[in-house]
């Protein structure tokens, strides 16, 4: 039973167009979301990152919105840009403290055309 | 500053065998937990370690079995491996009891592969 879900494999936008990536999620007692980017051969780095009592964050071209009701998130990235290439795994925990375990969805692959 | 480093990065191992792979956490870090991602799926959370006791476990079988040393390292042992369990393997560091907004640091993995 996939708790986080990502509905999208793969996704394909031209440089300088919006991507929008979504997550949803199953388990109502998730609190805490973040969006993880994973290039080949490297560990998943921290992007960004929301808590349930928020519906949006914003950190640079990247904004996460969360529509709690619908269970529902979503990761923009404007403007795209080559170098955007990568998996971005949605994940969610009970608690947004390090010490909780993170879940993960299977990730979407997101390629930025020049 | 050194981040999370694991070893080795990449590993072959017949099946029956057991595989030890190693972490160092993130200098500052004092939790270190461990993923198993399979090929096409997302990390899977199999265990977390902190002040050398095991404190959440993921549905992962006894065969999965770990240890955290007083220099906060871990290492996770894997028994009588099945081909199901290659995979890229996960390690990822943090403090404990930081508030909210606080990211778990990951390494690059290790990349079992189960003959």
């Amino acid at each position: 039973d996939q708790q986080v879900k990502q509905n999208s494999p793969s996704l394909s936008v031209q440089e300088g167009r919006i991507s929008i990536l979504n997550c949803d999620y199953t388990n109502s007692m998730f609190d805490y979301f973040l969006w993880y980017k994973k290039y080949p051969a490297e560990g998943p780095t921290f992007l960004i990152s929301i808590s349930s009592i928020k519906d949006k964050n914003e950190d640079g071209r990247f904004t996460v919105f969360l529509n709690k009701s619908a269970k529902h998130l979503s990761l923009h990235i404007v403007p795209s840009q080559p170098g955007d290439s990568a998996v971005y795994f949605c994940a969610a925990s009970r608690g947004g403290g390090s010490n909780y375990k993170l879940t993960f969805g299977k990730g979407t692959l997101l390629t930025v055309n020049p | 500053d050194a981040g999370v480093t694991q070893s080795p990065t990449h590993l072959i191992k017949t099946r029956g065998q057991q595989v030890t792979l190693r972490c160092s956490p993130k200098s500052g870090h004092d939790t270190v937990s461990w993923y198993q991602q399979a090929l096409g799926q997302g990390p899977q959370f199999i265990f977390q370690y902190y002040e050398e006791e095991e404190r959440q476990r993921g549905n992962f079988p006894d065969r999965f079995s770990g240890h955290q040393f007083p220099n906060y390292s871990s290492e996770l042992n894997v028994n009588a491996l099945l081909l199901g369990d290659s995979a890229l393997y996960l390690c990822a560091s943090s403090l404990w009891g930081t508030p909210l907004n606080t990211e778990a640091f990951f390494g690059q993995g290790t990349r079992l592969t189960v003959v």
